[in-house]
């Protein structure tokens, strides 16, 4: 049962326009969210996150929406820059409790046409 | 290099054998994980380590499966008689903490024949 859900596996988007990835989460501790760029043969990197006191963090292009109510998460990043093709990876944790173990999603391969 | 450091890149070895996967975290991390992805799949947990404390064992899928962290810094993660289905890319990550973000390794491409 998967508790973070990233159902888009690829997305396809022109330089200059916006994408959007989205991710949904079940669980009603996850207070802590992040997402994570992959490029092949490389570990995934670190790229913003957010906890659950706010509802959007913004890093230059990179902006990160967070709806409780709906358990939705969505990054947004505009301009699209071919660079940003890669794997995107949703992770989402509680705060609080002992035990931080981010549980990730499978991951959306957004792919930037020049 | 300043970052999280495995080795070996890649591993490949016949069904049965055991494996041994290195893991060099960011010096004065203290929380340290590892992942395995396998093809198609999203990051799956397999163990935690912070600081002192008794590791988080819950997401080895096996006993063949362990763990260890040597002085607060290097974890070894070994794989006894190996399967077919161990076949995985093994991640290594390190935060500063339990609520920082985790820095990855390259990981770890292992190919059981």
């Amino acid at each position: 049962d998967q508790q973070v859900k990233q159902n888009s596996p690829s997305l396809s988007v022109q330089e200059g326009r916006i994408s959007i990835l989205n991710c949904d989460y079940t669980n009603s501790m996850f207070d802590y969210f992040l997402w994570y760029k992959k490029y092949p043969a490389e570990g995934p990197t670190f790229l913003i996150s957010i906890s659950s006191i706010k509802d959007k963090n913004e890093d230059g292009r990179f902006t990160v929406f967070l709806n409780k109510s709906a358990k939705h998460l969505s990054l947004h990043i505009v301009p699209s820059q071919p660079g940003d093709s890669a794997v995107y990876f949703c992770a989402a944790s509680p705060s609080s409790g002992g035990s931080y173990i981010p549980t990730f999603g499978r991951g959306t391969s957004l792919i930037v046409h020049p | 290099g300043a970052g999280v450091s495995q080795s070996p890149s890649n591993k490949v070895t016949e069904k049965g054998k055991d494996v041994e996967l290195r893991c060099d975290p960011i010096s004065g991390h203290t929380a340290l994980y590892w992942y395995r992805q396998s093809l198609g799949q999203g990051l799956e947990f397999l163990i935690y380590f912070q600081g002192n404390s008794a590791p988080d064992k819950s997401g080895l899928p096996s006993d063949r499966f362990s763990a260890e962290r040597t002085g607060g810094s290097v974890s070894t993660l070994t794989i006894q008689r190996t399967q077919q289905e161990d076949s995985a890319v093994y991640l290594c990550a390190s935060s500063l903490g339990q609520d920082q973000p985790q820095h990855f390794g390259d990981g770890t491409r292992l190919s059981i024949l």
